[in-house]
C-alpha cells in the first residue's frame, strides 16, 4: 500500500519569496515520486520526477525538489515564487505497476 | 505535437442518463488512466487500462461505470444512470509502453460532467 499527504493544503506567498510545499509518502517498494501543477480548468503538468537517481530533483519553471528517505519526504520548493505559478500542486507515488497516488493537492497564492 | 485529446470537454446530462467520455492517448502510448476530481478534492483513481485490457480497476465504482481501450479508438470511460454525484472533472493521463514507475503520465485537460 502506498499513501501520500500534503501538509498544508493552502499557501500564501509573496511575488519574489521562496516557496515551499510539503509532502510526504509511505510505500512498501522504492517508490517514484512526481510534483505536478494543475492550473485552472487545465490538466495535470508534470513538473519534476525522482526515479532513485540524485536525490536533489530539478524541474521546469525553476521548481526543484529533494527525496528524503529518512523523513519520507518530497518538499517541492522554488527559490522566487513569480503570479505565474499561482495553481494547484499535487504530490504523486507510483509503485513498480505503474499505480499512482495522489496527494489531495496545494492551493498556491501568490501576492503581488 | 499532440498531447492526451479528451473529448467533450463539457458534458451536461440529466439525472438517469448516459455519459460517454473519451480520450486518446499519446501517439505511441499505450497505457491509460482514468481520473476522478470532485470539486475542492485530489485527484482519484479508477482504473488503468492497456490496449484490449483492463490492468487494475481498483478504483471504480462497482456499478454504472465502465471503461475500454479497444484495439482502436480511444479509450472510453462509460457512466450509466448518473446521478448528482456523478458531477466531476474526469482527467485521463497516457503513459509511455512499459509499466515501470518511472513513466511519467501525460494529462488531458479532463471533462467537466455536470449533472442536472
Amino acid at each position: 500500500a502506498q499513501s501520500v499527504t500534503q501538509l498544508d493544503s493552502h499557501v500564501s506567498v509573496s511575488e519574489g519569496t521562496p516557496v515551499l510545499l510539503r509532502c510526504n509518502y509511505s510505500s512498501s517498494y522504492s517508490p517514484s515520486l512526481f510534483w505536478y501543477v494543475q492550473h485552472p480548468n487545465k490538466g495535470l503538468q508534470l513538473l519534476l520526477k525522482y526515479t532513485s537517481a540524485a536525490t536533489l530533483v530539478k524541474g521546469i519553471n525553476g521548481f526543484e525538489a529533494e527525496f528524503k528517505k529518512s523523513e519520507t519526504s518530497f518538499h517541492l520548493t522554488k527559490p522566487s515564487a513569480h503570479m505565474s505559478d499561482a495553481a494547484e500542486y499535487f504530490c504523486v507515488v507510483s509503485d513498480n505497476a505503474g499505480k499512482s497516488t495522489f496527494g489531495d493537492g496545494t492551493t498556491l497564492t501568490v501576492k503581488p | 505535437n499532440a498531447g492526451v485529446m479528451q473529448n467533450p470537454r463539457h458534458l451536461v446530462r440529466r439525472r438517469g442518463q448516459e455519459a460517454r467520455l473519451r480520450c486518446s492517448p499519446m501517439k505511441g502510448h499505450s497505457h491509460v488512466y482514468w481520473y476522478r476530481q470532485l470539486p475542492e478534492e485530489g485527484l482519484k483513481f479508477m482504473v488503468y487500462l492497456q490496449k484490449e485490457n483492463i490492468i487494475d480497476e481498483s478504483g471504480m465504482p462497482k456499478e454504472r461505470f465502465s471503461a475500454e481501450f479497444p484495439k482502436e479508438g480511444p479509450s472510453i470511460l462509460r457512466i450509466q444512470q448518473v446521478v448528482r454525484g456523478d458531477s466531476a472533472a474526469y482527467f485521463c493521463a497516457s503513459s509511455l509502453t512499459g509499466s515501470g514507475s518511472n513513466q511519467p503520465q501525460h494529462f488531458g485537460d479532463g471533462t467537466r460532467l455536470s449533472i442536472l
